[in-house]
């Protein structure tokens, strides 16, 4: 089976701290992917990577970064966090190609600023 | 522009009902796919069925079933006999074919399904 996994599930950090979300795959996929979801707006892409040390901006990138030093890892970060930021963030993975793909999911983290 | 559109929010039923999801869908290209995923309280989305342009065939599998329907560009989710395991929401997508598409998926908003005993 796919595994997706997201280090924290549940984070409450303080306006201006800067968050680290980790997500680690397992299956070696090429694609991973970063969205937030809020209620009434669905999962947005924030970025998303398509090989180590690549990355390609979402829909929604602003304050956010991310960083693949290796294949398994992707890691999205809040710069100076902000209580806009409060969300539902999914970590996913994907195999290469042109689309079709069907993209797993992690159990999501649950980041509260304050 | 919305690419998928489930222009249901939230369907509450009585166990054992049928329920059934719409999504619409808008794309130019002649190759894509669709998705469904089911996000249960636990937050991680599940992997339902995937269904490529150009195979319109229905499909079944337990209590659910899919009807894609490239002339309406529709890909309606039915639950049967619905249970309060399937209380849940429920999100369509679509991934088009294109080279530099990168896999990226467009998603509905999601509609939300709660089953009461």
């Amino acid at each position: 089976d796919v595994k997706v996994t997201q280090s924290s599930r549940y984070l409450v950090k303080r306006t201006g701290e800067k968050v680290f979300l980790e997500c680690v795959q397992d299956m070696d996929h090429e694609n991973m992917f970063w969205y937030r979801q809020d209620p009434g707006l669905g999962l947005r892409l924030i970025y998303f990577s398509y090989d180590v040390k690549m990355k390609e901006k979402g829909d929604i990138p602003e304050g956010y970064s991310v960083s693949r030093e290796k294949k398994e890892r992707f890691s999205l970060i809040l710069e100076s966090a902000s209580t806009n930021q409060t969300s539902m963030y999914l970590c996913a993975s994907s195999r290469t190609g042109g689309g079709g793909n069907t993209i797993y999911f992690g159990e999501g983290s649950w980041l509260t600023v304050v | 522009a919305q690419k998928v559109t489930q222009a249901q929010t939230e369907i509450s039923v009585v166990e054992k009902e049928d329920v059934t999801l719409d999504c619409v869908y808008e794309t130019r290209d002649t190759t894509y796919y669709l998705f469904w995923y089911k996000q249960p309280p636990s937050g991680e989305l599940v992997f339902l069925i995937r269904r490529n342009s150009f195979d319109e065939q229905n499909e079944i599998s337990g209590r659910y079933s899919w009807n894609f329907q490239k002339s309406t560009s529709s890909f309606n989710f039915t639950i049967t006999a619905s249970q309060v395991v399937d209380s849940a929401v429920y999100f369509c997508a679509l991934s088009e074919w294109t080279t530099d598409s990168w896999g990226k998926f467009q998603f509905g908003a999601g509609t939300q399904v709660v089953v009461t005993p």
